[in-house]
Formats: structure tokens, C-alpha cells, sequence
């Protein structure tokens, strides 16, 4: 059980827009720590792909935005093209500055 | 530009102790964190636990506290993680990944090492 709750799938095709969703709690996301995603493509390390909730690390593409309200955060991605196809997880830190992940969210593209 | 480089691949029985390493070069400051993070097979990422290189100021998951040691030698810029004993549900891949102030995030990760506990 992580302590970020992620949906386990999510689907979209080529050119649509998808959200994947990172809900946490008053300890981690609403106490105001950051949250970051990281894109996880098969058998390859994770990447970082937002981070402090919006911010992109250079060389990632615009259509990949990120924003925070309250407990919850979100990705967005736009123009979905068949390399997103992947693992996406989010990740902030609790109370007592221990970082914690979602469960992560696999991405098709139909 | 920063590259983590981790230990081989290792193969042990229960019982047997372990410790494999992550070293930075390029732009590692000992202002830097470095991360363990856990995978297991087909599994989400875990975060095990981060060590500060400058002092060794280390902070451990309380799923991780007293399972695993971190350590690092910040005169060569590497982080350890280590087992005293090792279980078979201890395979998994272990990833280390570096995050400083500025971003918060893990910028760059190290390619990962396959840990396999088995009798």
C-alpha cells in the first residue's frame, strides 16, 4: 500500500490528452512538500520529469505539465504520442522529510 | 554532466551478507543526497532511505530502518547499501538517484542493480 494513491492505468490515443492523478494527505502533499514525477519507460531507470510540482528538468517536452492543489497533484500530458507509453510515478516527502512514492500509473496508448 | 555508476549484478543465499555501491562523477557536490530506492520485480519504486554526502546525515523509511545500512565516502563520491543478511524477499532492483535543493527531485539515477537472494 503506498502512500500515494495513484490510478493503476490509464489509456489514451495518439494526439489525446491524458491526466494521471497523485492523491496524498496532510502529511506529505498538503503540508506543503513538493511533488515530483518520474517516467519509467520498460527495462530503463526512471527519468525525472517534473519537479517542485511544475518545473521541467531540461530536454523534457512541453506537453508534459504538472500542477498541485491541496493533498492532490496531477499530471497532464498533451498530444499523447506512442513513446509515452510507460510507467509514471509520483513521489513527494512526509512530515519527517522521508520521501514517499505512488504506487504508479501505467500509461497505454491505444 | 552527472552519472551515477552502480555495482554489478549480484547472485546470494539467504543468510549472506551484501554491499554494493553507486559512485558519482562529473558535477557531484558533497551537497548532494543521494537515494537507495527499491524495485521489486514487477513492483512500484520504494524510497529506502538518503544520504547527505557532506556529513553523512542519513534518513531511513521506517519499512527500511534496521533492514539495510547506507553509508558513503565522500572523498570518492560513492554511496553503499548494504545487507548483514539477506532474505529471498530482499531480490529486487536497487536503484540509486541523486537530488540537491535546487530541484528536490531525483535528477539522475544510477542504471540500477539487480539483487537475486536465492537458496
Amino acid at each position: 500500500q503506498s502512500v500515494l494513491t495513484q490510478p493503476p492505468s490509464v489509456s489514451g490515443a495518439p494526439g489525446q490528452r491524458v491526466t494521471i492523478s497523485c492523491t496524498g494527505s496532510n502529511s506529505n502533499i498538503g503540508a506543503n512538500y513538493d511533488v515530483h514525477w518520474y517516467q519509467q519507460l520498460p527495462g530503463t531507470a526512471p527519468k525525472l520529469l517534473i519537479y517542485g510540482n511544475s518545473n521541467r528538468p531540461s530536454g523534457v517536452p512541453d506537453r508534459f505539465s504538472g500542477s498541485k492543489s491541496g493533498t492532490s497533484a496531477s499530471l497532464a500530458i498533451t498530444g499523447l504520442q506512442a513513446e509515452d507509453e510507460a510507467d509514471y510515478y509520483c513521489q513527494s516527502y512526509d512530515s519527517s522529510l522521508r520521501g514517499v512514492f505512488g504506487g504508479g500509473t501505467r500509461l497505454t496508448v491505444l | 554532466e552527472v552519472q551515477l555508476v552502480q555495482s554489478g549484478a549480484e547472485v546470494k543465499k539467504p543468510g549472506e551478507s551484501l554491499k554494493i555501491s553507486c559512485q558519482g562523477s562529473g558535477h557531484i557536490l558533497t551537497t548532494d543526497w543521494i537515494a537507495w530506492l527499491r524495485q521489486m520485480p514487477g513492483k512500484g519504486l520504494e524510497w529506502m532511505g538518503i544520504i547527505y554526502l557532506y556529513d553523512s546525515d542519513i534518513r531511513y523509511s521506517p519499512s527500511f530502518q534496521g533492514q539495510v545500512t547506507i553509508s558513503a565516502d565522500k572523498s570518492i563520491s560513492t554511496a553503499y547499501l548494504q545487507w548483514s543478511s539477506l532474505k529471498a524477499s530482499d531480490t529486487a532492483m536497487y536503484y540509486c538517484a541523486r537530488t540537491t535543493v535546487t530541484t528536490g527531485g531525483f535528477d539522475y539515477w544510477g542504471q540500477g542493480t539487480l539483487v537475486t537472494v536465492s537458496s
